[in-house]
């Protein structure tokens, strides 16, 4: 079956580094986007990797290794602003997306 | 004015009442979806229109009924719901393109629903 699996919850301060990964197994793979949402707001696009290596936008970078199947989403000089939900999505070889849970992340003072 | 609209934010219904939910984009996108959102679980996609044919329907109950009369709206007909139902219902849109899977998908705010 298809599997998109990420941590559930996050905790890191202000200033610091945080690293999400995301793991997944799909049918075939057209490419692994993030997205975030903070409580009671539409999910917004961050990022989309098809081809391995690094995407960086900013203090957001991306990772893609399709070879073992894994993602990660490095927020750095975190601001309390960047408090929210981070999802992980796939598109399998049918074009569909398979979403991941979230990983709450929680910026403290 | 913001992508995608959607209305309304909240709504309460109880399991014999029918409602709809909107939702419009205003970027000139050609695929709308439905997303249900529940409290720690992905999102699971419900319906998809592309070119306003319908070409998915993930074995959703037919108590949810959609309607596309147009590439800009989508409706979410809800009918004799059950509390489970109860969730954040997302509208997206994206261009698709058959040649590119890179389109990333554009959300609304949601519709918080709540069957009593």
């Amino acid at each position: 079956g298809q599997n998109i699996d990420q941590p559930t919850e996050m905790t890191a301060t202000e200033g610091a580094i945080v690293q999400i990964n995301c793991t997944y197994q799909t049918s075939g793979f057209n490419g692994l986007f993030w997205y975030q949402q903070h409580a009671g707001e539409a999910p917004t696009f961050l990022s989309y990797n098809v081809l391995d290596g690094l995407e960086e936008k900013g203090r957001f970078s991306s990772f893609l290794s399709r070879s073992k199947g894994y993602s990660y989403l490095l927020l750095k000089e975190l601001q309390m602003k960047d408090s929210a939900s981070y999802l992980c999505a796939v598109k399998d070889s049918w074009g569909k997306l398979q979403f991941g849970a979230g990983t709450q992340v929680v910026v403290t003072p | 004015e913001t992508g995608v609209t959607q209305t309304p934010r909240h709504l309460v219904m109880g399991m014999t009442n029918k409602k709809s939910l909107k939702c419009e984009q205003h970027l000139g996108h050609n695929a709308m979806y439905w997303y249900k959102q529940s409290a720690k679980k992905p999102l699971e996609l419900m319906f998809v229109y592309n070119f306003k044919e319908q070409t998915e329907n993930n074995s959703v109950p037919s108590r949810f009924s959609p309607e596309c009369p147009n590439s800009s709206h989508l409706f979410l007909h809800l009918h004799t719901l059950q509390p489970e139902d109860s969730a954040l219902y997302l509208c997206a849109s994206s261009q698709e393109d058959r040649s590119s899977y890179n389109s990333p998908l554009h959300f609304g705010n949601g519709t918080r629903l709540t069957v009593t």
